[in-house]
């Protein structure tokens, strides 16, 4: 597709409820990032992706979160047992990857509001 | 680890003026690339000008530019000519230029940037 594209763009979760979030990158983009970005807060890094191998998940901030990128294009980003403090801006971003350095621009999609009640 | 900071919640300029935005960053690295990006309502974040660490000259685009300190580990954003359309949220980011592969992006707080016509 022509950027990234994100899906659903809002979300409401009853607490205790599992929630699925969609990210669609750049068609051909190796590289894939998640972001949690909470309100006036910056965004900041949950997972990242190297075609399917999942090579870093060292921001995801419990065993609730899970992401998956199986067939090295579309990612799911899992939530379970969602709770109030889950409530936050999910992006996603894709880069064309390895091996390009410095043009590795980051492409952002426009994020998925989630809101936990 | 990398931290980023920006001290400036809100910001606002006249248009047609020039503003200019803060942000220090604290690393052990002696490669790494800054970023300004912009996030407006649409909440999709936006690549506004970039920076190599190891490159004196600093980054020009159009309206944009920055003033890159290193050894005072301050990187601000200027904005000329200010325009309705620049008012957004602008945050600093800062990727390591070590963790090959992996361009993962470590955000600041965010400059909310208002435009009085």
């Amino acid at each position: 597709g022509a950027g990234v594209s994100q899906s659903p763009r809002y979300k409401v979760a009853k607490r205790g409820q599992d929630v699925a979030l969609r990210c669609d990158p750049i068609s051909g983009h190796v590289s894939l990032f998640w972001y949690q970005q909470a309100l006036g807060q910056g965004p900041e890094f949950l997972t990242y992706f190297q075609n399917e191998a999942q090579l870093d998940k060292s921001g995801l901030p419990s065993d609730r979160f899970f992401a998956e990128r199986p067939e090295g294009s579309v990612s799911t980003l899992k939530i379970q047992r969602t709770q109030q403090e889950d409530s936050a801006v999910y992006l996603c971003a894709s880069s064309s990857g390895v091996g390009q350095r410095w043009n590795t621009e980051a492409f952002f999609g426009q994020g998925t509001r989630l809101t936990v009640v | 680890a990398q931290t980023v900071t920006q001290s400036q919640p809100e910001m606002s300029v006249q248009e047609a003026e020039t503003v200019t935005l803060s942000c220090t960053y604290d690393t052990s690295e002696s490669d790494y690339y800054l970023f300004w990006y912009k996030q407006p309502p649409s909440r999709q974040m936006i690549l506004v000008i970039r920076q190599e660490a190891y490159k004196q000259q600093n980054a020009t685009e159009n309206r944009f530019s920055v003033n890159f300190q290193k050894a005072a580990k301050s990187f601000s954003l200027k904005i000329s000519d200010s325009q309705l359309g620049d008012a957004a949220m602008y945050f600093c980011a800062y990727r390591s230029g070590q963790d090959f592969g992996n361009e993962k992006l470590t955000f600041g707080t965010g400059t909310r940037l208002t435009i009085i016509p």
